[in-house]
């Protein structure tokens, strides 16, 4: 049972946008910075949004996220194929005095 | 090339110890945080442990509760590297750990190295 909750999966056509939801709570998310990570098939997982909406150089601005109390969102638009993957949220926990993962989303481009 | 790389995995039987390294190049080493994260075969990421280091002052390390009391987090920013010893390792440690460079979020990741645990 992760600390963060996502969803486990969700899926769209090309083209189209998805949004993923990552919840927490006041000691993570809701006082603390979210991030969101990129883990293709075979790589490295990727930074894809940092200090809750803030993208990296180099990542597209079709990721975006926002942060809304305990929780937040990434959202993907034009999705590619090569967008197939998983996806984490993830946050300090000040309670826990740990790092702290969401369970992960797996994206399907169908 | 600001890169990091993994090495030292491998299979162990339970009870054993294994020392995993982490070699990065291309930035400044020590001004930065450092961490271990694993992925467990069809899991999601778990972190595993935070170095962080303040200039001129104390080191801190931060060890999740399943590996407390096993694993060590330690750094040598002489050599641009960052370690793990694993001790009393399970089967449930069986994973794919990778080094990760930062504190509040993690901006730089290695390929990761392949931990077996099974007799």
């Amino acid at each position: 049972q992760s600390v963060l909750t996502q969803p486990p999966s969700v899926s769209a056509a090309p083209g189209q946008s998805v949004t993923i939801s990552c919840s927490g709570s006041s000691s993570n998310i809701g006082n603390l910075h979210v991030s969101w990570y990129q883990h293709l098939p075979g790589t490295a997982p990727k930074l894809l949004i940092y200090d809750n909406t803030k993208r990296p150089s180099g990542i597209p601005d079709r990721f975006s996220a926002s942060k809304s109390a305990t929780s937040a969102t990434l959202g993907i638009t034009g999705l590619q194929t090569g967008d197939e993957g998983d996806y984490y949220c993830g946050s300090w926990d000040s309670t826990l005095t740990a790092w702290v993962f969401g369970g992960g989303t797996k994206l399907t481009v169908l | 090339e600001v890169k990091l790389v993994e090495s030292g995995g491998g299979l162990v039987n339970p009870g054993g110890s294994l020392t995993l390294s982490c070699a990065a190049s291309g930035f400044c080493f020590s001004c930065y945080d450092m961490n271990w994260v694993r992925q467990a075969p069809g899991q999601g990421l778990e972190w595993v442990s935070t170095i962080a280091t303040a200039p001129n002052g104390p080191t801190y390390m931060y060890h999740a509760d399943s590996v407390k009391g096993r694993f060590t987090i330690s750094r040598d920013n002489a050599k641009n590297s960052l370690y793990l010893q694993m001790d009393s390792l399970r089967v449930e440690d069986t994973a794919v750990y990778y080094c990760a460079r930062g504190g509040r979020e993690a901006d730089l990741w290695g390929q990761g190295t392949l931990v077996t645990v099974s007799s």
